[in-house]
């Protein structure tokens, strides 16, 4: 069964106060890890896909990697406008229809 | 461009009742998930409905049933309601299982009350 934990449950940042979360999983053999950002009220946002162990991927103020066992996603320089909870997912390679999600991190950035 | 769209995005129900979500998928998916999201826990994926079918199930019991139409919309149907099945029910539609673009689009969801 494919696991997903992410750490913190919470995070409260000023604003421009850089930060990482983490997102460490358990899945005999990984098609993909993905983040997402989900509002109050609102369905998930795609931000990122990756793929394999040393990839990167950035937009904006957010920067994801990837390793054999966690990923991060690196925030640098928050605004008021990223607080959010931030959801990690993983798809099994055998495996193409569902996502297993962490419970998320929520964000909170203070002006 | 719409988005996936669903509807009702709130709704009360008793113990015992019956309930239909429904959802229409981004144009040009043809694939169409269902999630539930409890409270401060991530989505648990309940079910995935591509070509009209059923294509695999989360660990969700027979109470939980759907249906994908010819134009790719999709229901989801829930029996004999739990208080424990009170939860925001989230639609996402993406291109087929398999493809190489492989996002998930989700809808803002239907929260469900049962009291």
């Amino acid at each position: 069964e494919d696991q997903v934990t992410q750490s913190p449950e919470a995070l409260r940042l000023q604003e421009g106060e850089s930060s990482s979360l983490n997102c460490s999983y358990t899945v005999s053999g990984l098609r993909g890890l993905f983040w997402y950002r989900q509002d109050p009220g609102k369905g998930p946002e795609f931000l990122f896909t990756l793929y394999s162990a040393g990839e990167e991927k950035e937009k904006e103020r957010l920067k994801a990697t990837l390793t054999k066992k966690e990923s991060f996603l690196h925030i640098t320089a928050p605004k008021p406008e990223d607080s959010a909870t931030y959801l990690c997912a993983v798809r099994h390679r055998s495996n193409d229809y569902k996502l297993s999600f962490g419970a998320g991190t929520t964000v909170t950035v203070r002006a | 461009d719409a988005g996936v769209t669903q509807s009702p995005t709130h709704l009360i129900k008793t113990r015992g009742q019956q309930v239909t979500l429904r959802c229409s998928p981004k144009s040009g998916h043809d694939t169409v998930s269902w999630y539930q999201q409890a409270l401060g826990q991530g989505p648990q994926f309940i079910f995935q409905y591509y070509e009209e079918e059923e294509r695999q199930r989360g660990n969700f019991p027979d109470r939980f049933s759907g249906h994908q139409f010819p134009n790719y919309s999709s229901e989801l149907n829930v029996n004999a309601l739990l208080l424990g099945d009170s939860a925001l029910y989230l639609c996402a539609s993406s291109l087929a299982p398999g493809s190489a673009n492989e996002k998930l689009f989700f809808g803002s969801g239907t929260q469900l009350s049962v009291l």
